[in-house]
């Protein structure tokens, strides 16, 4: 079936490091979306990126669309333990029932203050 | 606060029993999800309702069904339950069908399965 594949699938990082998840898919995908956990929590959206190529910055979280739309990254600058959570990436594949999103396994990010 | 509203919050039960799980959606969206997450697999989708219709279906069990019912609610309807449907189950809504839609989660119900 359709897969997106996200790595890593765990990151522990010193507050102030960088930290980045990456999300692939086998098939080109109408879109993808990414969404941050808390600990105990819901996962709550964060972004929508719909055009090859893109990018998108919220703050110190930058956001990229591969040209071909099959994969994605999340980068976040200078880590804060309040970035801590589980960030998954969903995508939606071209073609056939666009209706539901592929979510990743998602990356759990751990922050030591 | 999504806007989502799900209960109960947690619910035990034991092996063999059947369970309901109820989702309201954000209101003004028509469309409802649900989702299964555990440990080892993630978050994965079970099922989508569009304004009472079923739309789109995921990994969802035999023993698992859903309906939404004219006032948009929605429930998912767990039988003959095993220790390996304990898991967090959500449900997520959004305004549309497809394409752009952002959706949103509801807090989760807790199923624990003795």
């Amino acid at each position: 079936g359709q897969q997106v594949m996200q790595i890593p699938q765990y990151q522990h990082v010193q507050e102030g490091e960088d930290f980045t998840t990456y999300c692939n898919s086998s098939t080109t995908l109408s879109n993808i979306q990414w969404y941050k956990q808390r600990p105990g929590g819901h996962p709550v959206f964060l972004i929508q990126l719909v055009k090859s190529g893109e990018v998108k910055k919220q703050k110190r979280l930058t956001f990229q669309f591969g040209e071909a739309k099959k994969n994605s990254s999340l980068h976040i600058t200078a880590t804060q333990t309040t970035d801590v959570g589980t960030y998954f990436c969903a995508g939606r594949h071209s073609g056939g029932s666009n209706y539901k999103l592929t979510f990743g396994k998602g990356t759990l990010l751990t922050v030591n203050p | 606060d999504s806007g989502v509203t799900q209960t109960p919050k947690h619910l035990i039960t034991a092996t063999g029993q059947r369970v309901t799980l109820r989702c309201s959606p954000r209101s003004g969206d028509l469309s409802v999800y649900w989702y299964q997450q555990s440990l080892d697999q993630g978050l994965q989708f079970l099922i989508q309702y569009y304004n009472g219709e079923e739309r789109a279906k995921g990994n969802i069990l035999e023993r698992f069904s859903a309906q939404q019912f004219p006032d948009l609610h929605s429930e998912l309807n767990l039988s003959s339950l095993e220790l390996g449907d304990s898991a967090l189950y959500f449900c997520a809504s959004s305004v549309g069908l497809v394409g752009a839609d952002t959706q949103y989660f509801g807090p989760g119900t807790r199923l624990t399965v003795l």
